[in-house]
């Protein structure tokens, strides 16, 4: 049983296009984290999110409780932003539980 | 600078061999962690540690050991009863924020297995 579920799986596009990634979940949780894997393997923490929307340079993570469903968009995308893009959840103790990610690839 | 360090980024072993992924972290975090990822899978957690000389069980600890003798160091032993060792391993340590708990992830050790 897969308590997260991304997809795509895989995204290609232009450069400059809207990006769209989705996360969603079955159980209730106390917070939702987007991540980013670049292509050497190191992760970095994009958002952490329990409520509402955040925004961060061209980056915005919005999560909707009641519908157990997150977005992460990319405005104006770039080359650079190719990477695997992971939605982590959190049950409110010290665990997460990770999704398969998304690989997005943005073509010049 | 503060961060998470893995030692070494490739490592190239043996079958029936041990071997040992380093990892430090200067964050003043309690909390570590070890993930294995494989591709098509989501992280799977290994071992995790919420204090010195503590530690617990993950979802795939069979054929790895742990130790947590400093608070900054938490290695992981791939041992040989591991049946299928060659993966990426993440690090990871972390801090609580109220109840959400926000990890922080070294640059991983990738383990090829001849």
């Amino acid at each position: 049983k897969n308590e997260v579920e991304q997809s795509p799986q895989n995204l290609t596009a232009q450069e400059g296009e809207f990006i769209t990634i989705n996360c969603s979940y079955s159980v209730g949780i106390s917070a939702l984290h987007w991540l980013q894997q670049h292509p050497g393997g190191g992760i970095v923490s994009l958002f952490m999110l329990s409520s509402g929307k955040k925004k961060h340079g061209r980056l915005i993570a919005t999560i909707n409780i009641q519908e157990k469903h997150s977005s992460l968009h990319i405005t104006a995308s770039h080359p650079r932003d190719s990477a695997v893009y992971i939605c982590a959840l959190n049950f409110g103790n010290e665990k997460l539980t990770f999704g398969t990610g998304t690989r997005l690839t943005i073509i010049p | 600078d503060g961060g998470i360090t893995q030692s070494p980024k490739y490592l190239f072993r043996k079958e029936g061999q041990n071997v040992t992924l380093s990892c430090e972290q200067n964050l003043n975090h309690d909390a570590m962690y070890w993930y294995r990822q494989d591709p098509g899978q989501g992280l799977r957690l290994i071992y995790y540690s919420q204090i010195v000389n503590d530690f617990q069980k993950g979802d795939i600890a069979e054929g790895y050991s742990v130790s947590r003798e400093k608070k900054e160091s938490f290695p992981l032993t791939v041992t040989s009863a591991q049946k299928n060792p060659t993966a990426f391993y993440l690090c990871a340590s972390s801090i609580m924020r109220g109840s959400h708990n926000e990890q922080f992830f070294g640059p991983g050790t990738r383990l090829t297995v001849l």
